[in-house]
């Protein structure tokens, strides 16, 4: 089975503060994806790789950035995190596939706060 | 630009009764249509996916959506509805992007709830 970890479940931060979110998947898969999830919004795409060292805007990337150094982790980077970027922030990861067939399979999030 | 529309907020339905959450999208080009299924805390699970084929696709679970492409819709069913089925479900659509790579676009969810 896959299996796609987060660093942590929920995460406290300050504004200000650089914070970091990891991902690790154990399938070698080669597409990565971060997304936040809020409540009447669903998921929305910040990231995504889908080589090592490649990387590619999503639909809200503002205010983050991502590293891919290995092909089985996606790191997000909140460079500078503020209070409007605390939300649920989900990895996940696919097969290359066909045109985008293959399905993606998730972490299981992390909540995190900034105060 | 591709999207979907998850046009119910939340789906309430009786145990044993058969259960439908709804599905819309606006694509251009053959759609690639996924439905997947989050408990709380956790993360998404994929249900199933149609691509190309019959139009009554089945997943996991007991799950099955009918692609409809006059009607431009992709509607999760399952016959018999369980409590355990509670829970939060998305549709999402593939899309192209301007540099030839491939996305993902999420519906805003719906959330069942199935009553003893």
């Amino acid at each position: 089975d896959v299996k796609v970890t987060q660093s942590s479940r929920y995460l406290v931060k300050r504004t200000g503060e650089k914070v970091f979110l990891e991902c690790v998947q154990d399938m070698d898969h080669e597409n990565m994806f971060w997304y936040r999830q809020d409540p009447g919004l669903g998921l929305r795409l910040i990231y995504f790789s889908y080589d090592v060292k490649m990387k590619e805007k999503g639909d809200i990337p503002e205010g983050y950035s991502v590293s891919r150094e290995k092909k089985e982790r996606f790191s997000l980077i909140l460079e500078s995190a503020s209070t409007n970027q605390t939300s649920m922030y989900l990895c996940a990861s696919s097969l290359k596939g066909t045109r985008g067939s293959q399905p993606q399979h998730f972490g299981d999030g992390t909540r995190l706060s900034i105060l | 630009a591709q999207s979907v529309a998850q046009p119910e907020d939340q789906v309430n339905v009786a145990e044993g009764n058969p259960l439908t959450v709804k599905c819309t999208y606006s694509v251009s080009g053959n759609p690639y249509l996924f439905w997947y299924v989050q408990y709380p805390n956790r993360g998404l699970q994929f249900l199933l996916k149609y691509i190309t084929g019959d139009n009554l696709v089945k997943g996991s679970y007991g799950f099955e959506a009918e692609f409809n492409k006059s009607q431009t819709s992709f509607h999760l069913k399952k016959p018999s509805a369980l409590v355990s089925d509670s829970a939060l479900y998305f549709c999402a659509v593939r899309d192209i992007t301007t540099s030839g790579t491939y996305k993902y676009i999420f519906g805003t969810g719906t959330r069942l709830k199935v009553l003893a």
